[in-house]
């Protein structure tokens, strides 16, 4: 079974600000595939980034970077440059390779930036 | 862009009423999902849909049921309504086939289902 674990349930930070989401994730597989997705208050949930696990190269978005470490089975996400617009609620997801596409999400990290 | 359409986002029923979520997306795609949100739980599955007229259970299928008569289409079901299904569901779908990092899932806005 696949489990992903965001330790942190709240987090805030400054705008303008660095700010890095942790998210740590237990599998046997080899090929998944790893997301992360921001949901804002009230709005559609949707992708911010995404993650080969067979690429060692880091993915970016813009602001958006990830700490991909495979051995330690970590994804953590960093935000740079905080807007007010990225205060939202962020959920790591897992994707095994295969058929079926099926995601297993964190909790959640309920990002603020504060003005 | 994919769209994600569910029929409310909000709805308020009675105890033991038959509840029915709709959600359509216009993608053409084949695997749909049914999600239920809860704060400290995150999103936790609970049936999906690889086409028409297949089902599998999530982690959490106990009182509820699916429908998919069109590949467009996937309705969450709700036979008899309790106050512990208060909560936010959300459906999502995404392309078919083998699992690839562009087999993301498209989320719908969420109905938060409100049971007296």
């Amino acid at each position: 079974a696949q489990t992903v674990t965001q330790s942190q349930p709240e987090m805030s930070v400054q705008e303008a600000e660095t700010v890095t989401l942790s998210c740590t994730y237990d599998t046997s597989e080899s090929n998944y595939y790893l997301f992360w997705y921001k949901q804002p208050p009230s709005r559609q949930m949707i992708l911010v980034i995404r993650q080969e696990a067979y690429k060692q190269q880091n993915a970016t978005e813009n602001r958006f970077s990830v700490n991909f470490q495979k051995a330690a089975k970590s994804f953590s996400l960093k935000i740079s440059d905080s807007q007010l617009g990225d205060t939202a609620m962020y959920f790591c997801a897992f994707m095994k390779g295969g058929p079926g596409n099926q995601f297993y999400f964190g909790t959640g990290t309920s990002l603020t930036v504060i003005p | 862009d994919v769209k994600v359409t569910q029929s409310s986002r909000y709805l308020v029923k009675r105890t033991g009423e038959k509840v029915f979520l709709e959600c359509v997306q216009d993608m053409d795609h084949e695997n749909m999902f049914w999600y239920r949100q809860d704060p400290g739980l995150g999103l936790r599955l609970i049936y999906f849909s690889y086409d028409v007229k297949m089902k599998e259970k999530g982690d959490i299928p106990e009182g509820y049921s699916v429908s998919r008569e069109k590949k467009e289409r996937f309705s969450l079901i709700l036979e008899s309504a309790s106050t512990n299904q208060t909560s936010m569901y959300l459906c999502a779908s995404t392309q078919g086939g083998t699992s690839g990092v562009h087999n993301e899932q498209f989320f719908g806005p969420g109905t938060r289902l409100t049971v007296l």
